[in-house]
């Protein structure tokens, strides 16, 4: 089975420049988690979510940040204009939520460097 | 803000020897889980658990959930090579969103 697809799995751009990322989720997961990851900062979720709908955004860093959703196998995380401090692993994650289900299932992630 | 503290932050042992690692909380958590991430790749969920005093095995590593779902550990026994990596607890903490801990980073040396 197809686990999470995320691409590409590295980029590197110029400060200023647009950087969109994607992801596939596992099919029949009605959640979907983007997270970025620093050695400063750990794990952070930026934005989940859930039945295709935004639920929870605030961990979005401003508004230079925008994610996607436009349906169930699909989602975009982009930054305009992308700053050197953008620099980190960006994961995409699923789940299938239910009562009491946090399971996630995570991507390979996105090693992202802005210079 | 329900946060997570793990420790130690880092560990380096030499193959063979047991290890116990901690993630500690002052709230209650309906769920907890156990991910391993190694260099370049995402984490992978090991175990969940659910029930107060709850010990979970996989193989040589042993999961306790604290009984009051604050707290849970994690025991490897004989550690490998192959069991390096960074080891993240995370929390549910509502509608399906979770916290996780900064981990603790296992080094273990042939």
């Amino acid at each position: 089975d197809a686990g999470v697809i995320q691409s590409p799995r590295h980029e590197v751009t110029e400060m200023g420049q647009e950087v969109t990322l994607r992801c596939k989720p596992i099919s029949g997961h009605n959640s979907l988690f983007w997270y970025r990851q620093t050695m400063m900062r750990g794990l952070e979720l930026l934005i989940y979510f859930n039945n295709n709908v935004p639920i929870d955004d605030s961990g979005m860093p401003e508004d230079r940040f925008s994610a996607k959703m436009p349906n169930a196998s699909f989602s975009t995380l982009k930054i305009q204009p992308s700053e050197p401090r953008d620099s980190a692993v960006y994961f995409c994650a699923s789940s299938l939520q239910a009562e009491s289900s946090y399971e996630q299932y995570f991507g390979p992630g996105t090693r992202l460097t802005v210079t | 803000t329900q946060l997570l503290e793990q420790s130690p932050q880092f560990l380096s042992i030499q193959e063979g020897e047991n290890l116990t690692v901690y993630c500690n909380s002052s709230s209650v958590f309906s769920s907890l889980q156990w991910y391993r991430q190694e260099p370049g790749e995402g984490p992978v969920l090991l175990v969940t658990v659910v029930t107060g005093g709850e010990v979970k095995k996989l193989k040589r590593l042993t999961f306790q959930f604290g009984d009051a779902r604050k707290d849970s550990s994690l025991h490897i026994t004989a550690a490998q090579p192959g069991d390096t990596g960074l080891y993240l607890c995370a929390g549910g903490v509502g509608a399906g969103k979770s916290t996780f801990g900064d981990g603790t980073t296992l080094t273990v040396k042939p």
